[in-house]
Formats: C-alpha cells, structure tokens, sequence
C-alpha cells in the first residue's frame, strides 16, 4: 500500500519568510509524528498526534513552529520567520494507535522535505 | 528522560566483514527498541524491532540485534555484510511515559567497501 508522503521534497527560502510543509499519513494511522534530522542534532522529536486528543508539543524548538492536524489525517507543519538554524531535513512519520495491552506501535518514515533558509 | 547513545559514529569494513554495531540506552523502565536504516538518498525503514519476549531479534537483509537488559543495550549484528548494505544505522527508543516518541542514537555510518 501507498505509504508515508510528503511535500514539497524540497523548499529553498529567504530567512524571514514562512514555510509550510505537508504530510500525508498511511490511511489508518491515527498517530502522526513529526522529527527532524539536521547534520548538528541528529534526529530529533518536534511533535505527536494521537486521534483528538491534544498534540504533544514537547520537542517544538521555539514557538515560530506549529503543527496542526485536520481531519486525524493531513498534517502541516509551519514554521514562521524562518531562521538559518531551521535548515534541516523534516520527517513525518505514522503509525497505528497504542495496541494491545499498550503496546506500541512501530513507526513508519516519510521521504521528509529537505529545507534549505538562505 | 530516556536517552540513546551510539559508540561508533562511523565504521569502515570490506564485504563479508563481520558487522556490530553498539546501542545503549538508558530508561529504568520498559522500552520498545528499534533500529533504523537510510540508504543513501532513500528515507528511513525499520530494520528490526524489540517489544518484549525473546531477546534475539531477527530482522530484514539477515540483520539481527540483541536485548540485554542487565547492560541496557541492543547491538545491531550482521554475520557477513555486503556493499549494499552501505548506510546510516539510527538506534532508537519509545517508552510509555514518554508517550511514544521515538528517541533516537546518533547515528552510525557504515561503508562497505567491495
């Protein structure tokens, strides 16, 4: 079946401007994450949704980053006044909710969109 | 917080080589542990995962990884590595109290020279 998708694979920006990135989550998958991967941090957690309860936010890097989640499908992630530390790669990744006895479930990586702030 | 490290940040080795790569975490309580493969270009896929029971994990591409819980560590192995198995190798971590968000090592990143 179709897997993770993302877009745009790729964005190159000016600093200061907005970017929003876009991903679509395997159909079935109530659990949404977003990482990033950059050379200086490695990867690194952003932010968790899990159906309608509230997102955690815990491993946003400042507040010009924002996630939302319409429909328990379609992520965006936006980052505003982009600086040159957010260059990076942006992953999303899905996966099916807690299971049986709380087990968790294995997440499951989108190609990412690599950003690029001049 | 759980944290992971990887000892070797890259690793150098002609085909047919023996492959172990080291992962240790630290969580006093019980975790889910994943490794993680990128081929150059490509994203992220899992290679194996442990979630409970036997402790010798088999996985993809003939990759195998161990829990031991008593040294907090889950070492990747692969008896004899081909060139194709050229890549960066993320070990990661989930834990309950965390709420699922995968903590990941530094990645180690492996040539197979042919």
């Amino acid at each position: 079946g179709a897997g993770v998708s993302q877009s745009p694979s790729n964005k190159v920006t000016e600093k200061g401007k907005d970017v929003e990135l876009r991903c679509d989550p395997i159909s079935g998958h109530t659990a949404l994450y977003w990482y990033r991967q950059s050379l200086g941090q490695g990867l690194e957690f952003l932010i968790y949704f899990q159906g309608n309860s509230a997102p955690d936010k815990s491993g946003l890097p400042s507040d010009r980053f924002s996630a939302e989640r319409t429909g328990g499908s379609v992520s965006t992630l936006t980052i505003q006044r982009t600086q040159q530390e957010d260059s990076a790669v942006y992953l999303c990744a899905s996966s099916y909710p807690r299971g049986v006895a709380g087990r968790l479930e294995t997440q499951y990586f989108g190609p990412g969109t690599r950003l690029l702030v001049l | 917080a759980q944290s992971v490290s990887q000892h070797n940040h890259h690793v150098i080795l002609s085909e047919a080589a023996s492959l172990e790569l080291g992962c240790n975490y630290s969580y006093g309580g019980t975790v889910n542990l994943f490794w993680y493969v990128q081929y150059p270009g490509q994203h992220l896929q899992l290679l194996l995962k442990y979630f409970s029971g036997d402790p010798l994990v088999k996985g993809i591409k003939g990759f195998e990884a161990e829990f031991i819980k008593s040294k907090f560590s889950f070492n990747l192995r692969k008896p004899s590595v081909q060139w194709s198995d050229t890549a960066e190798y993320f070990c990661a971590v989930t834990t309950k109290a965390a709420g699922n968000k995968l903590t990941f090592g530094g990645g180690t990143r492996v040539l197979v020279k042919p």
